[in-house]
């Protein structure tokens, strides 16, 4: 199965930092990334699909990108409410496997 | 609006079994793949099983083949995960989810709330 691996497990920032998440595929896995956004108490919400492709309604703050084995996740002026904890996700291929996730805090 | 809701969780004993159901609304069910992704409290997502549109294709985790079985009513819009010989490491919440298309596999979105399982003695 091909594994996952987000770095790092956690992070602390200020509002309008830079921050980079890094997710790392054992096998190519083309651009078949997605990244999940889970705050406190609420469920995942898709943010980014095809490794670059911002959902509608997420902030432009946002951005993916990648190919092959390594990804990135940017947010590029931190903001309160993006205190999360953020999941990439292989698909198209079982398992669809996810990353160990990324906690984010200001 | 896309509605997951999903029932049927509770406290089980090692070795017992449970139902879970997820009731689909707001989108046509039978033209969509689903799944069941758990997430053991305070930790990550693990995906457990997924089944296809039309049920030809269905695909379990590692961890739960053998014991957890997936299927899906269309005509009634529910998904249904049967739980059998459950583990205390089955503690989780486990949520339905959505996936983009009809075959394997895409992304998931949305995500129901969640029916929590507790196994324990």
């Amino acid at each position: 199965d091909i594994q996952m691996t987000q770095s790092p497990s956690s992070l602390s920032a200020s509002v309008g930092d830079r921050v980079t998440i890094t997710c790392r595929a054992s096998q190519d896995i083309n651009n078949y990334l997605a990244w999940y956004q889970q705050k406190p108490g609420k469920v995942p919400k898709l943010l980014i699909s095809a490794a670059s492709t911002l959902q509608s309604g997420v902030p432009s703050r946002f951005s993916g990108s990648g190919s092959g084995t390594d990804f990135t996740l940017t947010i590029s002026s931190l903001q309160p409410e993006d205190v999360a904890t953020y999941y990439c996700q292989k698909y198209i291929t079982t398992p669809p496997t996810f990353g160990g996730g990324t906690k984010v805090e200001l | 609006e896309v509605q997951l809701v999903e029932s049927g969780g509770g406290f089980v004993q090692p070795g017992r079994s449970l139902r879970l159901s997820c009731a689909a609304s707001g989108f046509t069910f039978d033209n969509y793949a689903m799944h069941w992704v758990r997430q053991p409290p305070g930790k990550g997502l693990e995906w457990v099983s997924g089944i296809t549109w039309n049920s030809a294709t269905i695909a379990y985790a590692d961890s739960v083949k053998g014991r957890f079985t997936i299927s899906r009513d269309n005509a009634k819009n529910s998904l249904y995960l049967e739980m059998n010989t459950l583990r205390p490491e089955d503690t989780a919440f486990y949520h339905c989810t959505k996936d983009v298309g009809p075959g394997s596999w895409g992304w998931f979105d949305p995500w129901g709330q969640g029916t929590l399982v507790i196994v324990s003695s």
